[in-house]
């Protein structure tokens, strides 16, 4: 099956910093998901975007699908970007996702 | 409002009983998923469900049961056969058209302990 490799796997920043945040895949997709989850587990929705870039408040992403990657930058970090961000790819149609380990970051202030 | 609700957030069991989680949507998918994740670990998936009274075994289906008698709810049973089921449980669900992809959506998920 599709393999999805996470990097780094811990960061830590100080708050204001920025940081860029690494997924590989091994195999064409047509579904590529970044998450965010919070403290208390749940998975917040950051980014749907199997090709191209886009951009939310401090939050962007891009991904090149020809090259089997994507990047989730975050931008003048805060502490409340702080917990794991989640990679998470989807073969064809509506198969189910596959996930990364995930990257834990952590903000100080 | 829309979303998706589990529950309970908290369950804890005994050894050797069975339990079921509950996961409801309201917002017209047709497909819904249970991903089981285990401390410091990425999502595994258990039972997926593309439509009314079908689904599909995932990675680790072994010891856990699933129905969808209706669109909008698909229950997960934690069975006695599963060796090691304290985890966390998240639900999601998408929209199903062919074979375009969709956004997935999750559930806020069940802790459960086993005793």
């Amino acid at each position: 099956g599709i393999q999805v490799e996470q990097s780094p796997p811990d960061l830590i920043l100080q708050e204001g910093a920025n940081s860029t945040l690494r997924c590989n895949f091994s195999d064409s997709v047509n579904n590529l998901q970044w998450f965010h989850q919070n403290p208390w587990g749940q998975l917040i929705n950051l980014f749907y975007i199997p090709s191209g870039t886009k951009q939310n408040g401090r939050l962007s992403a891009t991904t090149v699908a020809t090259e089997r990657y994507s990047l989730l930058y975050i931008s003048s970090s805060q502490t409340t970007d702080s917990g794991v961000y989640f990679c998470a790819v989807g073969r064809s149609g509506n198969t189910p996702l596959v996930f990364g380990k995930g990257t834990r970051l952590s903000v100080i202030a | 409002d829309g979303g998706i609700t589990q529950s309970p957030k908290y369950l804890f069991r005994k050894e050797g009983q069975n339990v079921t989680l509950s996961c409801e949507q309201n917002l017209n998918h047709d497909a819904m998923y249970w991903y089981r994740q285990d401390p410091g670990q990425g999502l595994r998936l258990i039972y997926y469900s593309q439509i009314v009274n079908d689904f599909q075994k995932g990675d680790i289906a072994e010891g856990y049961s699933v129905s969808r008698e209706k669109k909008e709810s698909f229950p997960l049973t934690v069975t006695s056969a599963q060796k090691n089921p304290t985890a966390f449980y998240l639900c999601a669900s998408s929209i199903v058209s062919g074979r375009a992809s969709y956004e997935q959506f999750f559930g806020p998920g069940t802790r459960l302990t086993v005793l």
